[in-house]
């Protein structure tokens, strides 16, 4: 059974930084490209960054770039998302994403199969 | 910036069909995946590439793709159906995935 369990969430004052990890288990992590999609309270699904298998293709938003930062570790079977510089629009759950493509050469190839619950990132004063 | 554009709502009397459109300058050469969100629900995917159906998901599900336009029909549309459906896609060079606002699906 695919399993994402996401962690790191919590209250952060703006300006601040935070870090989001994601266990993963259930399948071949090293063999998918995964993700980080957000979902402010009461709003819709907003793609915040992608990374392939191997770590040499990564993507942000645009409302991210510079901000945030995405890595992985197939030996921990783990995702990460770095969040620097938070502002209190990046109030949000932050779901873990598993894309269902073995071969990612655009992120035209990515759909997400599998969602991890969340967790939940408020920044404020 | 790409957007991918729904109708904030649609709604539908049990029994009936459902159609929820997605709309978007790319989608002629994007394919659109949809998913279905019901409250305090993670999202699931219930079509991708347009019109492929994940294990699991019943056949009253179905996509279609026509020009910049791509439609999720739900026949014999059940109570358990209400939820929010979002399309999804990538902009025309494949850099940034995109979602569309979302449709909140009423079942009368």
């Amino acid at each position: 059974e695919v399993q994402l369990v996401e962690s790191g969430g919590g209250l952060v004052q703006p300006g601040r930084s935070l870090r989001l990890s994601c266990v993963a288990s259930g399948f071949s992590f090293d063999d998918y490209a995964m993700h980080w999609v957000r979902q402010a309270p009461g709003k819709g699904l907003e793609w915040v960054s992608g990374i392939n298998w191997k770590s040499d293709k990564v993507g942000y938003a645009d409302s991210v770039k510079g901000r945030f930062t995405i890595s992985r570790d197939n030996a921990q079977t783990s995702l990460y998302l770095q969040l620097n510089s938070l502002r209190v629009d990046d109030t949000a759950l932050y779901f873990c994403v598993k894309d269902i493509s073995l071969i990612v050469v655009t992120w035209g190839d990515s759909y997400f199969d599998y969602w991890g619950p969340g967790t939940l990132v408020t920044v404020s004063s | 910036s790409y957007e991918l554009t729904q109708p904030p709502s649609v709604s539908v009397s049990p029994g009936q069909t459902a159609r929820i459109t997605c709309s978007g300058d790319a989608l002629p050469k994007q394919y659109t995946s949809w998913y279905q969100q019901k409250a305090g629900q993670a999202p699931l995917l219930v079509i991708y590439r347009d019109s492929e159906r994940p294990s699991g998901i019943p056949d009253r599900f179905s996509g279609s793709s026509s020009g910049t336009t791509v439609t999720l029909t739900i026949t014999g549309v059940q109570a358990e159906d209400e939820a929010d459906f979002y399309c999804q896609s990538a902009d025309s060079s494949g850099t940034y995935v995109v979602f569309g606002g979302g449709t909140k699906l009423t079942v009368l």
